[in-house]
């Protein structure tokens, strides 16, 4: 059975700081993997995923996430921190040939100006 | 392109009733999951369909829980005499039929009183 970790359900940067979130996924196949990102009060957004290919995955609003087979980590990073990146962020995983997604219990990124 | 719709977006309902929610996949979309996040959580698979068939169920609750996605018309996940603990926020997602891509709606909040 495949799980997702998130270390950290709360994050705090300052505007214009790096932003690390961590993720690390167990599976007994080679996955796909995937970062979401929730508004309060609205549906997930895809932000960047990961099938094949090159291991370092560029997202939507400057995000990026490397996949590491090694560490088994999927972790998801911007170089500088915006206000309006505040949101819940959720990791998640499937297997290839099963469509249904594994997530983890989120982190909640704050930024303070 | 509308994207993913549910409908209705707040439902109330009392211990013992149903509650039925709908969700209408993109434009072109043929699958449809839904998704259950409690409060303080991540999301969690329930069901994945395709039209008029259920592909996988295994994160369905065996009692009350049904899922259906007609030839014509939306998906309706129905749930029967309604607990409180099943208050929740309800997502649906679809996908086209390549690739693992998956698209949210806005989401059902259900609470039960």
């Amino acid at each position: 059975a495949q799980s997702v970790t998130q270390l950290g359900s709360h994050v705090s940067v300052s505007e214009g700081a790096l932003v690390l979130l961590r993720c690390n996924y167990s599976s007994s196949v080679p996955p796909y993997l995937f970062w979401y990102v929730q508004y309060p009060n609205q549906g997930l957004q895809l932000l960047l995923k990961y099938t094949t290919g090159a291991t370092l995955v560029k997202g939507i609003n400057g995000f990026e996430a490397e996949f590491k087979k090694s560490e088994t980590s999927f972790h998801l990073t911007k170089p500088s921190a915006h206000m309006s990146d505040a949101a819940e962020y959720f990791c998640a995983v499937s297997e290839a040939g099963r469509r249904a997604l594994t997530f983890g219990s989120g982190t909640r990124l704050q930024v303070q100006p | 392109n509308a994207g993913v719709m549910q409908n209705p977006r707040h439902l109330v309902r009392r211990r013992g009733q149903e509650a039925r929610l709908r969700c209408s996949p993109m434009k072109g979309h043929s699958h449809v999951y839904w998704y259950r996040q409690l409060p303080e959580e991540g999301l969690k698979f329930m069901v994945y369909l395709q039209k008029e068939n259920i592909i996988d169920e295994s994160g369905m609750p065996k009692e009350r829980f049904s899922a259906e996605f007609p030839k014509e018309g939306p998906s309706i996940l129905r749930i029967q005499q309604v607990v409180r603990g099943d208050s929740a926020a309800y997502f649906c997602a679809s996908s086209g039929g390549e690739g693992n891509e998956q698209y949210f709606g806005p989401g059902t909040r259900l609470t039960v009183t």
